[in-house]
């Protein structure tokens, strides 16, 4: 059974630019979350997306939004980078009935 | 966001020594989980615990969901060097957002 898939595993932009990051779910699991890893603030929660649509959002800025297709994967949007941006970010999958959550490798982001 | 208490923050031990972690939360959970993450890497599960006073194992690892409902704890057995790596736990109270510690550095001397 495949795991998460993230893609692309490393990006470069520059700020003020915009970059959509993208996740395939294990096959048969509905539920998507997208978590953000920084050395400062750990793993940070931003979002969950079960049957297209979204359940919880944490603390981020508009500027962070995300979506969810039919087949279960999963984008995030993050437009008008800031420096602070830069940090992997973590989709994982769950089945959405027991909670447990499979990461992909992530996706990083380096804002200059 | 919330983050969770988890200590000790980093570990320095010999090959074959146990070694005991521990994560607390200021709010109850149903669900805690145990995860491991190597550089470069996304974070692996270890262990998942649905019920205050549950004990579970998973090889050399065990972990046990407080009764409390506000902490648990991780113990690995005989450490070997692929051991080392970062410990995260992660508890959630919905089963949809989950709230991560700070993270153990393990570093296993062999």
């Amino acid at each position: 059974k495949a795991g998460v898939t993230q893609t692309p595993r490393y990006l470069i932009k520059t700020r003020g630019q915009q970059v959509t990051l993208s996740c395939s779910p294990i096959s048969g699991h509905r539920s998507v979350s997208w978590y953000q890893q920084t050395p400062g603030q750990g793993l940070q929660f931003l979002f969950e997306y079960f049957s297209e649509t979204q359940r919880n959002k944490g603390n981020f800025p508009g500027r962070f939004s995300g979506r969810q297709f039919s087949n279960s994967r999963s984008e995030m949007n993050v437009s008008t980078l800031e420096l602070g941006d830069s940090a992997l970010y973590l989709c994982a999958s769950s089945q959405g009935a027991n909670g447990e959550l499979f990461f992909g490798e992530g996706s990083r982001l380096t804002v200059l | 966001g919330q983050q969770l208490n988890q200590s000790p923050q980093s570990m320095f031990i010999q090959e074959g020594e146990d070694v005991s972690m521990n994560c607390t939360s200021s709010s109850i959970f149903n669900t805690w989980l145990w995860y491991k993450q190597d550089p470069g890497e996304g974070p692996v599960l270890l262990i998942a615990l649905y019920k205050a006073g549950e004990l579970t194992s998973n090889g050399r690892l065990t972990a046990q969901f407080g009764i409390t409902r506000k902490d648990s704890f991780l113990n690995i057995s005989a450490s070997i060097p692929s051991d080392v790596g970062i410990y995260f736990c992660a508890g959630s109270f919905t089963g949809n957002q989950f709230y991560f510690g700070t993270g153990t550095s393990l570093t296993v001397i062999p």
